[in-house]
C-alpha cells in the first residue's frame, strides 16, 4: 500500500517563481525522503529529513516534517526549467523499505 | 542513474510468455529492489533483498519472480500468470547508513515492458 499522498497531483508555474509541493502519511515514520523523476527515467534522491529533524536545506531545496501532523513539504525555490520533473515522497521506517507516494508533476514554464 | 544498470531498456512479449529483465549494480550495495510504475502512478514494490539468497515479497508480488544469487544482480521474471504485466519496471539498491539511521535508494534507468 502507498503511505505518502502527495498534493497537488500537478503545479504548473513560471520560471523564477517558488513550487511546493506536500505530502501526508499515515503511520509513525523513521525518515521521510523525497526523489525526482525525469520523464522516462529513474528516480534520483534528493534529500531526506529524519522524524526528530524539522526542517532541512539543500541548495534551492527546503524540505519541512511535521511529524504531529504526519505531513512534509517540498519547497524549490527560484525555479527553473530544468526542475521539471515529477517530485516523489517516500517513507522510511526501521528497515531498508520505502513506500512512496503518487508524486506531484511540476511543470516550469521558461 | 550511476551505478545501477538494466536491460534492456524496451522490451516486448507475447501474452503467454515470460520474460526476465536484468539488473545490475557495482555500489556493493546490500539490498536491491524492483518496482513497478504505471502512468500517472507511483512506485509499487514487488520484491526486495537485503542480503544474497533471500528475499521478501513486496505489496504486488503475484505474477514475478526473483533470484539474489549473487550481491551485484536481482533479476526479475515476469510470468505468464501476471495479468496485465506493461508497465514501466524500476530496479534500486541502498546500503543502510547507520550514521543517519537510513537509507537511500539509488535507481536504474528503468525497463519499459509491452505486451503484445
Amino acid at each position: 500500500s502507498q503511505q505518502g499522498e502527495e498534493d497537488p497531483q500537478a503545479l504548473s508555474i513560471q520560471e523564477g517563481e517558488n513550487a511546493t509541493m506536500n505530502c501526508s502519511y499515515k503511520t509513525s515514520i523513521n525518515n521521510l525522503q523525497w526523489y525526482r523523476q525525469n520523464s522516462g527515467r529513474g528516480l534520483v534522491h534528493l534529500i531526506l529529513i529524519r522524524s526528530n529533524e524539522r526542517e532541512k536545506h539543500s541548495g534551492r531545496l527546503r524540505v519541512t516534517l511535521d511529524t504531529s501532523k504526519k505531513s512534509s513539504s517540498l519547497l524549490i525555490t527560484a525555479s527553473r526549467a530544468a526542475d521539471t520533473a515529477s517530485y516523489f515522497c517516500a517513507t522510511g521506517g526501521s528497515n531498508y523499505k520505502l513506500t512512496f507516494g503518487k508524486g506531484t508533476l511540476l511543470t516550469v514554464n521558461p | 542513474d550511476g551505478g545501477i544498470t538494466q536491460s534492456p531498456k524496451y522490451l516486448f512479449r507475447k501474452e503467454g510468455q515470460n520474460v526476465t529483465l536484468s539488473c545490475e549494480q557495482n555500489l556493493n550495495h546490500d539490498a536491491m529492489y524492483w518496482y513497478r510504475q504505471d502512468p500517472g502512478q507511483g512506485l509499487r514494490l514487488i520484491y526486495y533483498s537485503q542480503i544474497v539468497n533471500d528475499f521478501q515479497k513486496g505489496d504486488i508480488a503475484e505474477g514475478y519472480s526473483v533470484s539474489r544469487e549473487k550481491k551485484e544482480s536481482f533479476p526479475l521474471t515476469v510470468t505468464s500468470a501476471q495479468k496485465n504485466p506493461t508497465a514501466f519496471y524500476l530496479c534500486a539498491s541502498s546500503t543502510w547508513d547507520y550514521v543517519i539511521d537510513a537509507d537511500t535508494q539509488y535507481f536504474g534507468p528503468g525497463t519499459r515492458l509491452t505486451v503484445l
